[in-house]
């Protein structure tokens, strides 16, 4: 069990270029969550794949947002034309089926638009 | 109204002291409850998990758990200075496609 990866670690772009974040779950969990997390505040939800069906997205979610998640096993979360209010912490999380649905994080994308 | 609410801190105790964080909530439907912990520029590690009401140790932690209230909390006993950083309490709704809410966070300072 090697965690939850995410690629990259860190990304600086211009504003109104596109960027594709990955992640890789743990192998067991078919649960996959991305969130955003700003300075100072906790993590807020963004979207929610049970496999590969995309359950649920935030409102947060605009339309330069979006994410997959192929075959159930890795997702990406693209962002299109950034503006320098996407610059945040993007975290992908993944949890087993209930009962023990617990998520456990991966190491976090740092996005800075300049 | 948030989700969680939380005191954003920062709490201060001395090593050795019990630090105590706090946490509410507002769905009446939350079923699961966690806590993290996060050190600045690192993403959120799980430090427990409770699903019922009363008290759940696991080390130098307990989770107290207060349904009727709406009410997390997390004792820290014999506080170190690397417990210092930012915890998160967070609660799980799976009527609502499962959500996870997270509160701001309490910023803890543990001094030697």
């Amino acid at each position: 069990d090697t965690g939850v990866s995410q690629d990259p670690r860190h990304k600086i772009t211009k504003r109104g270029q596109n960027v594709t974040f990955r992640c890789d779950p743990i192998s067991e969990h078919n649960r996959l969550y991305w969130y955003r997390q700003t300075l100072g505040q906790g993590p807020e939800f963004l979207t929610y794949f049970q496999n590969e069906a995309q359950l649920e997205k935030s409102r947060l979610l605009s339309d330069r947002f979006s994410a997959e998640r192929p075959k159930g096993s890795f997702s990406t979360l693209e962002i299109q034309r950034t503006e320098q209010g996407d610059s945040a912490m993007y975290l992908c999380a993944s949890s087993p089926a209930p009962p023990r649905e617990t998520q456990y994080f991966g190491p976090g994308t740092r996005l800075l638009v300049l | 109204q948030k989700e969680v609410e939380q005191n954003s801190g920062p709490l201060s105790v001395p090593e050795g002291a019990i630090a105590s964080l706090n946490c509410t909530y507002s769905d009446r439907v939350s079923q699961s409850f966690f806590w993290y912990r996060q050190y600045s520029g690192k993403s959120p590690e799980l430090i427990m998990s409770i699903y019922s009401n009363g008290d759940k140790e696991d080390g130098r932690f307990t989770a107290q758990l207060n349904k009727a209230s709406q009410y997390v909390s997390l004792l820290i006993r014999d506080s170190q200075p690397s417990d210092s950083a930012t915890y998160l309490c967070a609660v799980n709704i799976q009527y609502n496609f499962n959500k996870f809410y997270f509160g701001s966070g309490t910023k803890l300072n543990v001094k030697p």
